[in-house]
């Protein structure tokens, strides 16, 4: 099992629809969750940090997080062509090392 | 400058050549990490240095890679002998003290080892 699952997808969503892109880890002990987001042949760029159980909304994102399923995920509402990327989930574990441990990525789509 | 950057931005290599990739942080970041992206994949964890402490080099894929940041601040990433696997983009990125805290990524240099 790997530490950090993704969907590779394509995930394809029309212009103006609601994208839902999914993360589960495995390291019961983490602590903080991170999604980037990376245009093709650029670095990853973060996007939001959630720390606790729960929702937490920053514009057209919402990060949410579930401890105790061990999943995470981001909502992104009003979806835009430009949004057309590929999100990135990342997890510190719980060994305190400084690891930042990546899933492999979704690719979203947003056709006008 | 206001972000983490790298050079080269890209680099070809014969196989068997020595490369060294340098990354300059974010002024004033302590932690500094090195990651290796290969296409289609997330970035893969190489080693990760606080201040001029090397504090975790797990990730380094064997003895062919060595990194350092002497000084604290400007590192380096060399890989000696290049192979073709070694072909990726790697990823530096900075963060302003310690474990979980959010990491700025450079714009990578891209290696192609032929």
């Amino acid at each position: 099992q790997k530490e950090v699952e993704q969907n590779s997808g394509p995930l394809s969503v029309p212009e103006g629809a609601i994208a839902s892109l999914n993360c589960t880890y495995s390291d019961r002990g983490s602590q903080s969750f991170f999604w980037y987001r990376q245009y093709s042949g650029k670095s990853p760029e973060l996007i939001m940090f959630i720390y606790s159980n729960g929702d937490k909304e920053d514009g057209r994102f919402t990060a949410q997080l579930n401890k105790a399923s061990q999943y995470v995920s981001l909502l992104i509402r009003d979806s835009q062509p430009s949004d057309s990327a590929t999100y990135l989930c990342a997890v510190y574990g719980s060994s305190n090392t400084g690891k930042l441990i990546f899933g492999q990525g979704t690719t979203l789509q947003v056709k006008p | 400058g206001a972000g983490v950057s790298q050079s080269p931005r890209y680099k070809v290599a014969k196989r068997g050549q020595d490369v060294a990739l340098r990354c300059d942080p974010i002024s004033g970041h302590v932690s500094l990490f090195w990651y290796q992206q290969a296409l289609g994949q997330g970035p893969e964890f190489l080693t990760y240095f606080q201040n001029e402490a090397q504090l975790d080099k797990s990730g380094l894929p064997s003895d062919r890679f060595f990194a350092e940041r002497p000084e604290g601040s400007v590192s380096t990433l060399k890989i000696q002998r290049t192979q073709q696997e070694d072909s990726a983009v790697y990823l530096c990125a900075s963060s302003l003290i310690n474990t979980e805290e959010t990491q700025y990524f450079g714009p990578g240099t891209r290696l192609l080892v032929l």
